[in-house]
Formats: C-alpha cells, structure tokens, sequence
C-alpha cells in the first residue's frame, strides 16, 4: 500500500542541524520529495531525490535515502528560524499519483 | 507568472449549503491534483487530472464531492451539500508533466462549514 509516516514535531536551537525523518511503505516510488509549508501558504517543493541514488546535497539541504529500510531523511545545517515551517516527504508513482506524509512542525528557536 | 489561482482564500457556510472551490492552474501544466488538509488527517489527495481528464478519484471522500477540469484552464471543486466535517483547507496544484511529483501548490481555500 502507499503509506508515508513522519513524526510530528521536532524542536531545535538557530545554528544547529535538524533531521527529520520519513518512513513509506511502497517500494515501487520513483521519486521521492520534501516540501516546505509556512502559515497560510501552500506547499513548496524543497528538494527531491530519485529513488535510485543514496544522496543528494543542495546548499543547506542534504537528503538521504535508504532504500533497503524505506527511509528518508532531510538534514538542514545551521538551521534559521526562518526554516520553522512544516516539512512534508512525499512519494510519486508512474501512476500519476503524489502521497504525503502528515508534516513534521520544526520550530526553530533562538 | 501567476502562480495556481484558488478562489475563494475563505468561505464560511452552512451545513446544507453547496460550495464551489475554483482552481486556475499554471498556464501549460498538464496535470491538476485537488487535496484537502485537515490537522487529523493531514494532506489527503482527492482527486487528479492529466490533459484534463480525471485519473484517480479514489480520494473523494464521498458522493457529495464533485470535481470538473471542462478545460485546461480551469477546475473545480463542488460539495453538495456540505457538513461541518468538510471544514478543512482545500489545495489545487498543478504540475508540468504527468507522473512528476513536482507540483506548484496554491494558496488554498479554508472552508468553515458551521
């Protein structure tokens, strides 16, 4: 089935590294994504991996895909609270289809 | 460029009331998703679109949803009649090529139905 789970919330200090994290369950995704939502607004696409590279780094961003274990992670350095926003992972499909996760809240505190 | 175009940014009703949530996607883009996002359930995907043909309606919650895409510029989203329970924020987005998962979101529809 198309499943994508991450944790809630996540809380750190300006300057640190925050990690959030991604489960899914369907392995046939081709690629898989992270969004950004701030208050009010709509989804905006951060960064996105395809499903056959371990790794994909873009200034600040560093994404991380273990496919073996279904895992997927976004790893932000010298975090702002500019970066407080909900973040969401999501999986395409040759289907057409696009599944989130539930978001994970990063408040960024100074 | 304009990006996706949702109207109304609020709608408040009542229970009973038909809504229609309108959607003009990117000039170009091929492909029109509707989701819905509520704080317990999340983002759900209710329906999509590619050449303006519907794709996948799995997601529509129930009969009293109905969504249209008459043209390539333009959608809709119709709750008839609505239930407090249909209170949620409602997204269009709109992509370039089918089966990408880059999509451009608008800034969504909050829909109170008291």
């Amino acid at each position: 089935g198309e499943d994508v789970e991450q944790s809630l919330f996540l809380s750190v200090r300006e300057g640190d590294s925050s990690v959030i994290n991604c489960t899914y369950t369907d392995s046939s995704s081709t690629y898989l994504y992270w969004y950004k939502q701030e208050p009010g607004a709509g989804l905006q696409l951060l960064t996105y991996i395809f499903s056959n590279m371990d790794m994909k780094q873009d200034q600040r961003l560093t994404v991380l895909l273990n496919k073996k274990d279904k895992h997927l992670s976004l790893r932000i350095a010298d975090t702002q609270t500019g970066d407080s926003a909900i973040y969401f992972c999501a999986e395409s499909f040759s289907s057409g289809k696009l599944i989130f996760g539930q978001g994970t809240e990063l408040s960024v505190k100074p | 460029d304009a990006g996706v175009i949702q109207s109304p940014r609020h709608e408040v009703t009542e229970m009973g009331q038909e809504v229609t949530l309108r959607c003009k996607p990117i000039s170009g883009h091929n492909s029109l998703f509707w989701y819905r996002q509520t704080m317990m359930r999340g983002l759900e995907l209710l329906i999509y679109f590619n050449n303006n043909v519907p794709i996948d309606d799995s997601g529509m919650p129930e009969d009293r949803f109905s969504a249209k895409m008459p043209n390539a510029s333009f959608s809709t989203l119709k709750i008839q009649p609505s239930e407090p329970r249909d209170s949620a924020v409602y997204f269009c987005a709109s992509s370039l090529r089918f089966s990408t998962g880059e999509l451009f979101f608008g800034e969504g529809s909050r829909l109170t139905v008291l």
